[in-house]
């Protein structure tokens, strides 16, 4: 069965401090997305990665970086959480060829 | 500029009741859109459509594509409390990098 894992589903940090939210899947897919989701705006995206090192900035990358070292895992790192990143986190993945995204249960990031 | 709309935002039915949810696009090289569900946690996959016309369904789901007019429907018969959730379009387009546009969701509720 298709599976993408996040690691954390709820988090409070401070503002200031370091986030990592990290993001696996077990399908062997090219693809890897980060979006945030809030009330009134949908899903945004973050960034994504087509490929092991590759990532391409989405709609809203400011103040967010990613790192893909390995196939199945995708990180999105804040590297000083501010109060307006507060928000709901969803990682997704899917083929090159199709746009179904599959996607992981999510983080709730709470920034003090 | 791309964009995937949908309406109504937000809509509250009785139990029973057959729902239509809309979805309209302005996107260039479409390739495919897509409905997810999602209650809690992660959206879900529902449909995927690239012709005009045809209709999918699922049980007491259907969901219909216009690329003439850049629309597609989503209807739910006979609805549910179960049925309750938000409801997201997205499309797929061949072109650039970030190629999977979504709809800020419509928002159902369904009370006994």
């Amino acid at each position: 069965d298709v599976k993408v894992t996040q690691s954390s589903r709820y988090l409070v940090k401070r503002t200031g401090e370091k986030v990592f939210l990290e993001c696996v899947q077990d399908m062997d897919h090219e693809n890897m997305f980060w979006y945030r989701q809030d009330p009134g705006l949908g899903l945004r995206l973050i960034y994504f990665s087509y490929d092991v090192k590759m990532k391409e900035k989405g709609d809203i990358p400011e103040g967010y970086s990613v790192s893909r070292e390995k196939k199945e895992r995708f990180s999105l790192i804040l590297e000083s959480a501010s109060t307006n990143q507060t928000s709901m986190y969803l990682c997704a993945s899917s083929l090159m060829s199709t746009g179904e995204l599959f996607f992981g249960e999510g983080s709730r990031l709470t920034v003090l | 500029e791309d964009k995937v709309v949908q309406s109504p935002l937000s809509l509250v039915v009785h139990e029973g009741d057959t729902v239509t949810l809309n979805c309209s696009y302005e996107v260039t090289n479409f390739r495919s859109l897509l409905w997810y569900k999602q209650e809690k946690k992660a959206p879900t996959f529902l449909f995927m459509l690239t012709s005009s016309g045809i209709e999918k369904k699922s049980g007491r789901l259907s969901s219909i594509l216009d690329k003439k007019e850049l629309f597609s429907i989503l209807n739910i018969t006979a609805t549910q409390t179960g049925d309750s959730a938000i409801y997201l379009c997205a499309v797929f387009h061949q072109t650039g990098a970030n190629n999977l546009f979504f709809g800020t969701g419509t928002r159902l509720t369904v009370i006994p």
